[in-house]
């Protein structure tokens, strides 16, 4: 089955500098690589998703880019602010019908200093 | 439209008690999940079900059963709980693309 690993696992950074969190995955077949916000005492939530026939997609100060051939992909965090403080993960999965399954990354805790 | 919902938020059962997680979803997902989430261990998923009348197995099965008897629901049951379960428990439905997430219910077991 899919395996995807996460790092790093903790990531402090000044306010207003950028975050990176990187994820490898094993099953080439994957093609679609959400990532998830995760508030304390809530649910995760989706902040952005990319599929396997785009190499980079940005939405205001998160991007996310896609390296199919090494099998990895990051979470860009621009102009970081405070409430960008929380614990993110990233997931893989085929997305095909017969195998919906989601596999997730261990998570990053992000901790922006004012 | 109040997405994925979950009941109860908190719970303590109990070594070899029973209960029932009910989740609940209104948006017409076919693809319902049971998550449930350890420090330092990220999401790991129990049950998962593709469709009304269907389960299915997922990575940490064991000592726990479910049911999707109607679309909108998934119940996970604990038949006799162990300290091991103690944990928070996510659902998550789906229907294309992205997982939509519930609060989530935090049980524990002692």
């Amino acid at each position: 089955g899919e395996n995807v690993e996460q790092h790093p696992s903790t990531l402090s950074v000044q306010e207003g500098d950028s975050a990176v969190i990187k994820c490898t995955y094993s099953d080439s077949a994957s093609n679609y690589f959400p990532w998830y916000k995760q508030e304390l005492g809530k649910g995760p939530q989706l902040i952005i998703d990319i599929r396997s026939n785009v190499g980079e997609k940005k939405d205001q100060r998160i991007a996310v880019t896609l390296n199919k051939t090494a099998k990895h992909f990051s979470l860009h965090i621009t102009e970081t602010q405070p409430e960008d403080s929380a614990v993110y993960f990233c997931a893989a999965s085929m997305n095909d019908f017969g195998n919906e399954k989601l596999t997730f990354g261990t998570g990053t805790r992000l901790t922006i200093i004012p | 439209n109040a997405g994925v919902t979950q009941t109860p938020k908190f719970r303590v059962l109990k070594t070899g008690q029973s209960m029932t997680l009910l989740c609940a979803q209104d948006m017409n997902h076919e693809y319902m999940y049971w998550y449930r989430q350890d420090p330092g261990m990220g999401l790991r998923l129990i049950h998962y079900s593709v469709g009304e009348g269907t389960t299915a197995k997922g990575e940490v099965p064991d000592g726990y059963n479910v049911s999707r008897l109607k679309k909108q629901n998934f119940l996970l049951g604990l038949e006799s709980a162990a300290p091991s379960q103690t944990s928070v428990y996510f659902c998550a439905s789906r229907s294309s693309g992205s997982e939509v997430f519930g609060p989530g219910t935090r049980l524990t077991v002692l």
